[in-house]
């Protein structure tokens, strides 16, 4: 079975701050990991993934995210937090090379962003 | 151009009745999926059709039948609808083959309220 954890319902951080939105994840074989966006009203927005390769990934709005292995975890990050970063933030996770396996998402974590 | 497509935006019925909700995309993907999103906002997979045939179908009641005329189309029917089925539902795409690494490409969602 496979799994994801986001610790903190909530991450509050000030405009031009660093952020880090954290995830951990539990699978048997390879990881594929991804991260989702949902503004309010709307549906998920992908914003990056790990398949292989480097562990730092960058993706959309200035986003990254760091595949650690040995701690099983892809926290995602921004040097420099804007207010419209404000949203909820979902981790998600598929066994990898596996053709039509489910996605299996955290539980979210909102990131509010302080002017 | 909207990538997914979902109506209605909102529907709102009675305890009993019989609904459905319709998503299209336009994006040439081969993968469709349903998602619920509860009030919590955790998000689960229902259904997951590839090239018309239904490959996963988690535990869901069977009251709850998806139809994929084609692979641009996905709808859900809802038989006797219960208070419990209260919620947000996403549809989804993807393209998906053998490595299952693409990102999901979600609709606004439908938001279901039973009263």
């Amino acid at each position: 079975a496979q799994s994801v954890a986001q610790p903190e319902d909530q991450v509050n951080v000030a405009e031009g701050n660093p952020l880090t939105v954290k995830c951990t994840y539990s699978v048997s074989g390879n990881p594929y990991l991804f991260w989702y966006v949902q503004y309010p009203n709307r549906g998920l927005q992908f914003l990056l993934k790990y398949i292989t390769g480097d562990n730092l990934v960058k993706g959309s709005y200035g986003f990254e995210a760091e595949f650690n292995k040995s701690q099983t975890s892809f926290h995602l990050k921004k040097p420099s937090a804007l207010v419209s970063d404000s949203a909820l933030y979902f981790c998600a996770v598929r066994v990898g090379n596996s053709g039509y396996s489910t996605l299996t998402f955290g539980k979210g974590t909102m990131l509010l962003v302080s002017p | 151009d909207t990538a997914v497509s979902q109506t209605p935006k909102y529907l709102v019925t009675q305890m009993g009745n019989d609904k459905s909700i319709k998503c299209e995309q336009n994006l040439g993907h081969d993968t469709m999926y349903w998602y619920k999103q509860d009030s919590k906002k955790f998000l689960k997979i229902m259904f997951s059709y590839n090239n018309k045939e239904l490959i996963i179908n988690e535990t869901v009641p069977n009251r709850f039948s998806p139809k994929s005329p084609d692979k641009a189309h996905l709808n859900l029917h809802i038989n006797s609808l219960e208070l419990g089925d209260s919620a947000v539902y996403f549809c989804a795409s993807s393209q998906a083959g053998v490595f299952g690494n693409q990102p999901q490409h979600f609709g606004d969602g439908t938001r279901l309220s039973i009263l």
